[in-house]
């Protein structure tokens, strides 16, 4: 069964620190998508990336940028210049493929990340 | 455009109590989810919907857990008599469809405390 591991269960780390958070997956599906989502306080989960797994370049986008290694089976997150607004709980998924070719997510515990002033 | 909706925000009950949660997806998503997050872990998918019918069940409690999307749109979840195990936060979702890949988009949750 697909499984993710977040290491990290809290972070914490002063502003304009660059933090990366760590994710580890398993899986025995070829085709998968793995993702991000940030769950600030107020609880809703905000999606932030989704990478296929034929695609293995880097992503960057602002302050936020996304390793992806197939081969150690690793789709880690760094926060360039870190500020206090990403103080947030941040989660890791992987898409896996059940009956009828539903696809349905499965999440890691998160990492706790606090951006102290 | 209006995100997915959920009422009511928070619940606190008594166990053996019953309790209902509403969901109202994006408008024109097909496929809604409901998750449940127990405090200082991942979500957990309940139940998945394609329209109004069941794609996927396999880790919603049964003989307790109960729910229904009528017409294809909302939907609600229904807990029937709660534990005590099942505070947390029960997080609806919907997307375009379920086959290939569609992002998945959450409401607010609903916190139920089980006393």
């Amino acid at each position: 069964a697909q499984k993710v591991t977040q290491a990290q269960t809290e972070i914490s780390v002063v502003e304009k620190e660059d933090v990366t958070l760590d994710c580890v997956y398993e899986t025995r599906d070829t085709t998968y998508y793995l993702f991000w989502y940030k769950q600030p306080p107020s609880g809703e989960l905000v999606f932030l990336i989704r990478r296929n797994s034929f695609d293995e370049q880097n992503e960057i986008s602002g302050r936020y940028s996304w390793n992806f290694q197939k081969s150690t089976s690793s789709f880690n997150f760094t926060i360039t210049a870190s500020q206090v607004v990403d103080s947030a709980v941040y989660f890791c998924a992987l898409s896996e493929t059940g009956d009828e070719g539903a696809q349905k997510l499965v999440f890691g515990q998160g990492t706790r990340l606090t951006i102290n002033p | 455009e209006a995100g997915v909706a959920q009422s009511p925000r928070y619940k606190i009950i008594e166990k053996r109590q019953s309790v209902a949660f509403w969901c109202n997806p994006i408008s024109g998503h097909a496929t809604l989810y409901w998750y449940q997050q127990i405090l200082g872990q991942g979500p957990k998918l309940l139940i998945q919907f394609q329209n109004n019918g069941v794609v996927d069940d396999s880790q919603l409690p049964k003989d307790r857990f109960s729910a229904e999307r009528l017409k294809g749109v909302d939907s609600t979840l229904k807990i029937q008599p709660a534990k005590l195990e099942d505070s947390a936060v029960y997080l609806c979702a919907s997307s375009l469809r379920t086959s290939g890949w569609y992002e998945q988009y959450f409401g607010p949750g609903t916190r139920l405390t089980v006393t």
